[in-house]
Order: C-alpha cells, then structure tokens, then sequence
C-alpha cells in the first residue's frame, strides 16, 4: 500500500538548518509529485511548494527563501531543508503525494515531521 | 493570493444531525477540495474537483459549489466526523487552504 515515511521530530537552534525526507514506497514515484505543507501549531495549512522526480520544483514566493526542495529517485526519497530557522519555522511538516497536472490534489499525506526551534 | 474562510469557525453537532460546512474563496476558483484531520493525524482528502468523494470515504459525505462560494455536507453526522475540516483551492498558485472548521460531537 501507499506509504510516506518521514524522517522523525528535530529540535533544532535559531539561526540553523533543518533537512527531513520522506521516503515513498506501495506506488510508482516517477509517475508522482511530492508536496510540502507546513502547519503551525493549532492553525492552519500553508503550501510549502512541490518538487516532481526530475527535481522540477515550484514553490509558495513566501517560502522560496527559506525552503529547498530535492530529490533522490534511486531511493524514492524527497528531501525538504529549512533553513535560517526562527521560532516561526516551529510546527509540523507534511509531505503528500499528488499526480501532478491537471491532478493536482494532494491524494495522501505521510504522518509529518514536527519541527522545535528552540535555544 | 486567493484566501479561503471557512464557517462556522467551531460547531457541534448531535448524532444523525445534518451538518453543512462553507468555504468561501476571495475569487472564483474552479473546483474544491476538501480534507479532514482528526487530532494527532495528518489530513485525509475527503472531495475532490468540488464533489468526487475519495476512495473508502463514506457517501453520507457530499461537496457542491461554484464560482467562489463551496459546501462539504454530511447528511447525517457520526461520532467518527468530529474533526477539523479545511478546504483548499489549486486553481492559482499560491495553492491555499482555508482556516479549519472544527466539528465537535454534541
């Protein structure tokens, strides 16, 4: 079956980098996207950006300086690195799995990697 | 950027109750989606393209809509239904979800 697995929780300092993965596996991920959401503690979801097998990528402007998206097909692993963290960077990550264009929606999410900026 | 509101921010709801959840988009989008997230778990696609029900989702589920105004209706509300709702448009990017609808169990 469809599965997401994504890397476990970080509790990282202000100012530094933080790079999670999300290995796919039940599907074929050359015929996938993977997307990226991130949700703030009790709030809402905001699209992070996605980034396809052939490392084509297309983010949120609001995130295009603080997030990098790539991509390892030999391993079906999609990578998210955030970087010049602030408290505002704390909350959980989601990848999800879409088909791509026209089918844009995101069909299955994996269970996120929570993230904790804190000195 | 198209900005969603969900209403009602917070709602409960009897068991075998109807209950008609809206998002409304800031400009006309061409379809909805919606999800729903229970606590501790990641979201779960519930419509697709304003109507399709998902895979395994159950038919009490129902979306309609147009334009800039779209509903997710469960005809009769389970114990299981109580969770957030969020609604999301693809039509501009941006893509954007709504604020949540939280649906308790009265």
């Amino acid at each position: 079956q469809v599965k997401l697995l994504q890397s476990g929780a970080a509790l990282v300092k202000p100012g530094d980098s933080v790079k999670m993965s999300c290995k796919a596996s039940g599907y074929t991920f050359t015929d996938h996207i993977i997307q990226w959401v991130k949700q703030s503690h009790g709030k809402s979801l905001e699209w992070i950006g996605y980034i396809n097998s052939y490392s084509g990528t297309l983010y949120n402007e609001k995130f295009k300086s603080k997030a990098t998206l790539t991509v390892d097909k030999s391993s079906s692993t999609a990578y998210m690195e955030f970087s010049r963290l602030t408290s505002e960077d704390s909350a959980i990550y989601y990848c999800a799995r879409s088909r791509g264009y026209p089918y844009w929606y995101f069909d299955f999410w994996g269970p996120g990697t929570m993230v904790t900026v804190s000195s | 950027e198209i900005v969603l509101i969900q209403s009602p921010t917070t709602m409960a709801a009897s068991p075998g109750e109807r209950v008609t959840l809206t998002c409304l988009a800031s400009s006309s989008v061409n379809f909805m989606y919606w999800y729903q997230q229970k606590s501790s778990a990641s979201p779960k696609l519930l419509i697709h393209y304003t109507s399709i029900l998902a895979s395994g989702v159950p038919d009490r589920f129902s979306g309609s809509g147009s334009g800039t105004s779209y509903s997710l209706t469960i005809r009769s509300m389970e114990a299981e239904d109580a969770a957030v709702y969020y609604c999301l448009q693809l039509t501009s990017t941006p893509w954007t979800f709504g604020g949540g609808t939280t649906l308790e169990l009265k």
